[in-house]
């Protein structure tokens, strides 16, 4: 299948700082990549979705001023986490789909600790 | 967007078949079923997609009945690295682009 790459894989942080995370797709184009949260034992929660040169549509609840997305080509898409606090600890996962393979296809996941 | 519930938890034996049911009453005519599976500390991984019938890959089947109500997923022989969460969801042709996932069903397979 298509591969989708996050870097990093994860990264530590003080609070205060900010962190940016990449998503690539490497062998299609993404026209779409969404990005996801993931605490610990619970399930996937959509944060954003954005489409090549676009901005991106968030979802109910989530700051759009906090949580940075730009798509600034077909295959990467970052994500930028403001002044982090201690509670944006959690794994994020980006995924992205092309035109053609039509199925999603996801990173492996960022897991950010900010202390 | 179809809201999926599933068990919360499964336990299996190795060799055995397991089969995991998704319930998406509210389920759209243009939405299909897809299952990923996800580990600990990755990112799900796509598993298999249908719309109706059955489907079948070289690693799951795909089970969906006439009223597409439900769906159940084929695990065929599983083994120890099966151990996985497995998410059901159900939305627009392309997986998981808009579909919402819901709390999956935590399969611990046993030696």
């Amino acid at each position: 299948g298509a591969v989708v790459s996050q870097h990093p894989s994860w990264v530590i942080c003080k609070s205060g700082t900010s962190v940016k995370i990449e998503c690539r797709s490497l062998d299609f184009q993404a026209t779409t990549m969404f990005w996801y949260r993931q605490f610990p034992k619970q399930s996937l929660m959509l944060m954003a979705t954005s489409n090549e040169g676009s901005k991106a549509t968030y979802e109910q609840g989530v700051e759009k001023d906090k949580f940075l997305i730009n798509h600034a080509s077909l295959t990467l898409s970052t994500l930028t986490v403001t002044s982090a606090h201690p509670e944006d600890s959690s794994f994020y996962i980006c995924s992205a789909r092309g035109t053609e393979p039509t199925e999603a296809f996801f990173g492996q996941g960022t897991r950010l600790t900010v202390v | 967007l179809a809201k999926t519930t599933q068990p919360i938890s499964m336990d299996s034996y190795e060799g055995q078949e397991v089969n995991i049911t998704c319930s998406h009453n509210n389920i759209a005519t243009n939405d299909y079923i897809t299952w990923y599976q996800q580990f600990p500390s990755q990112g799900p991984r796509f598993i298999i997609q249908g719309y109706k019938t059955k489907v079948t890959n070289e690693v799951a089947s795909l089970f969906i009945p006439a009223d597409r109500k439900s769906s159940t997923l084929s695990l065929p022989r599983v083994s120890l690295s099966d151990t996985a969460v497995y998410y059901c969801l159900v939305g627009i042709p392309w997986g998981a682009g808009k579909s919402t996932f819901g709390d999956g069903t935590t399969l611990t397979v046993k030696p």
